[in-house]
């Protein structure tokens, strides 16, 4: 059981460079998320998704653009990196229902000098 | 505005009981989640809470009063893996999981 895979799990990128960070899942989940969690504060939402070609912005979506071709995949695009994005970024999954649990991919640490 | 709050910091005693609290300020309440995160990895789900009352799950048990916002994960026979930080998320009116800054929980010999 793969569950949900991120991928890179570390980068260093320079200032105004744009990278994908990859998200895949094989649970055939409808949600999916991406979160990034920096030193001393919760995870903070970036932009979410219910379904296949459905996509929201959470509470931090500036800087970073998403997109959901198929119900597996979820990458987050950074469009011009900036050290603020420095940060360990989380992929989750769930299942519809306000019950169930989000599972987490392993996260990519991200540095921008 | 939204808000979790938990201790930043808690040490406790292998084989002790250590209860760490959430309390919560939020736009509506849709039930209350508790995670835990050992240092590098992801989070990984362990409780549950929706209604007022105990969940009990061999070890850890979680606590809920929805008219206190209040809410508490107690772990019991403590080991040294449950060494980790503990988060708790609230989901809100629009189904969102806003998430307190985690508790670090240092288990000493």
């Amino acid at each position: 059981n793969a569950g949900v895979t991120q991928t890179p799990k570390f980068q260093v990128l320079k200032t105004g460079q744009s990278m994908t960070l990859q998200c895949a899942q094989d649970m055939n989940h409808e949600y999916m998320s991406w979160y990034r969690q920096d030193p001393g504060m919760g995870l903070r939402l970036i932009h979410y998704s219910v379904g296949a070609g459905i996509t929201d912005q959470g509470e931090v979506p500036n800087g970073y653009n998403v997109s959901r071709s198929t119900t597996e995949d979820f990458p987050l695009r950074l469009l011009s990196a900036a050290p603020s994005q420095t940060s360990v970024y989380f992929c989750a999954s769930s299942q519809g229902g306000e019950h169930q649990p989000q599972h987490f991919g392993d996260g990519t640490r991200l540095s921008i000098l | 505005g939204q808000n979790i709050d938990q201790p930043t910091e808690m040490t406790a005693t292998e084989g002790a009981i250590v209860q760490i609290n959430c309390t919560y300020q939020t736009s509506g309440f849709n039930g209350l989640f508790w995670y835990q995160q050992h240092a590098g990895e992801a989070p990984t789900f362990l409780s549950y809470n929706v209604l007022d009352g105990l969940e009990e799950k061999g070890r850890f048990s979680s606590f809920l009063s929805r008219s206190k916002g209040y809410s508490y994960l107690l772990l019991k026979e403590l080991q040294m893996k449950d060494s980790a930080s503990y988060l708790c998320a609230v989901k809100d009116s629009n189904y969102q999981l806003i998430w307190g800054a985690g508790t670090k929980l240092i288990i000493k010999p």
